[in-house]
């Protein structure tokens, strides 16, 4: 049964740490890696990844994927109180799979 | 990436009741999900929801509770039947993003039901 593991499942950081959020998965047939961010209802994507190795960036945030081990990162770096919300990781495809998400709380 | 109109935003309902949540899709699409998320899990996927054909429920889903409507391809409700309080939870639609499912989806802005 294909699944995606996230960890840590919460976390607290002060105003300009940086954190890293873990994703593992199992699946038969890879098609894609998401990351959404969640703020209130609506999850907002955030990345695609398809091919190890190769770092997506937008902004402080960045994402890279290890299809040997099975994981993906997601990076934040110098985190602002906006940065406040539920990550979600997700195998694509016609019926995505998503994790559980990290709920990331930023001090100011 | 398509804009969906998910409505109402949030609502307070008695037991035995239902609800009926509604999505705009501001372009034709094939195909649209619905997902649900009770209180600290992810989403499940309730169903996909194609026009012109009845709407492929997920494993533990079934149309009786959660009778899903299509009736053109920028359009969906989902009815939430004889709610109880385990039924509180997000309800959101989707779209599969351009270039399809593997590129994710688009959500709806969600609904926060809450069955007393």
């Amino acid at each position: 049964e294909d699944k995606v593991v996230q960890s840590p499942l919460s976390l607290v950081v002060h105003e300009g740490d940086t954190v890293t959020l873990n994703c593992s998965y199992e699946v038969t047939n890879f098609r894609s890696l998401l990351w959404y961010k969640q703020e209130k209802k609506a999850p907002t994507f955030l990345f695609m990844l398809t091919s190890s190795g190769i770092e997506k960036k937008s902004g402080r945030l960045s994402s890279i994927l290890d299809k040997k081990e099975l994981f993906s990162i997601l990076n934040i770096t110098a985190t602002q109180t906006g940065d406040s919300a539920v990550y979600l990781c997700a195998l694509g495809g016609f019926k995505t799979i998503f994790g559980a998400g990290t709920r990331l709380f930023v001090k100011a | 990436s398509a804009v969906i109109s998910q409505k109402p935003s949030r609502d307070i309902c008695q037991r035995g009741t239902s609800l009926t949540i509604q999505c705009q899709v501001d372009s034709q699409v094939t195909m649209m999900f619905w997902y649900r998320q009770q209180p600290g899990q992810s989403l499940t996927l309730i169903a996909t929801a194609n026009q012109g054909s009845e709407a492929t429920y997920e494993s533990g889903f079934v149309i009786d509770k959660f009778p899903i409507s299509r009736p053109n391809l920028t359009f969906s409700t989902l009815t939430v039947s004889n709610m109880s309080p385990e039924d509180s939870s997000i309800y959101l639609c989707s779209v599969p993003r351009t270039g399809g499912a593997d590129y994710g989806y688009t959500f709806g802005s969600g609904t926060r039901l809450t069955v007393v």
